[in-house]
């Protein structure tokens, strides 16, 4: 069955240190999207960035990077030069082609950045 | 702000009671999700429409039902209120047919308490 699985629970870092997120997931399908998630404090869900199966090409926006290994089933997430205004809950998603449009999340890794 | 809007943003009531729970898409977008999100399930899709019909259909319980009507907007009702159905229930949008290459575009949620 599909999954998505965020290891760390929770993350403490530094103002300025890089910290890097790890998704892990499983699929039976060939063609299917990734998905990250910020959940702020707040506590409304932003939308960071989409990849799909067949691009494997790691993305940086800014001080945000996405590194894609379908060989490893890996979608790991990387803040370089963290910001207290980081902190914040981060959820990988999946969606496959057989279930539509339906996201299944992991369940989230709290990012705590202390000044 | 993802242009999806939901009301109302806290709801208490009692147990056995109902609610409804609204959600406007973003103009131009088709589809709307609903996901519940708990302490114990994480976040949970519910249920998907695209425009004015049900798509797909998750872990949703009897109790719970929704519909899209004409101008788009979406309601979750939720009935016989128990206490595990505190959470935090988002609405998401999306412009097209729910495929999975569309993103998914959040809520700020509506929190559930039941007492």
């Amino acid at each position: 069955a599909q999954k998505v699985t965020q290891a760390q629970t929770e993350i403490s870092v530094v103002e300025k240190e890089d910290v890097t997120l790890d998704c892990v997931y499983e699929t039976r399908d060939t063609t299917y999207y990734l998905f990250w998630y910020k959940q702020p404090p707040s506590g409304e869900l932003v939308f960071l960035i989409r990849r799909n199966s067949f691009d494997e090409q790691n993305e940086i926006s800014g001080r945000y990077s996405w590194n894609f290994q379908k060989s490893t089933s890996s979608f790991n997430f990387t803040i370089t030069a963290s910001q207290v205004v980081d902190s914040a809950v981060y959820f990988c998603a999946l969606s496959e082609a057989w279930e539509g449009g339906k996201l299944i999340f992991g369940q989230g890794t709290e990012l705590s950045v202390k000044p | 702000d993802s242009g999806v809007t939901q009301t109302p943003k806290h709801l208490i009531t009692a147990t056995g009671q109902r609610v409804t729970l609204r959600c406007s898409p973003r103009s131009g977008d088709l589809s709307v999700y609903w996901y519940q999100q708990s302490l114990d399930q994480g976040l949970q899709f519910l249920i998907q429409y695209y425009n004015g019909e049900e798509r797909a259909k998750g872990n949703i319980l009897e109790r719970f039902s929704a519909q899209q009507f004409p101008d788009l907007h979406s309601e979750l009702n939720l009935s016989s209120l128990e206490l595990g159905d505190s959470a935090l229930y988002f609405c998401a949008s999306s412009i097209r047919t729910g495929g999975i290459a569309d993103t998914q575009y959040f809520g700020p949620g509506t929190r559930l308490t039941v007492l």
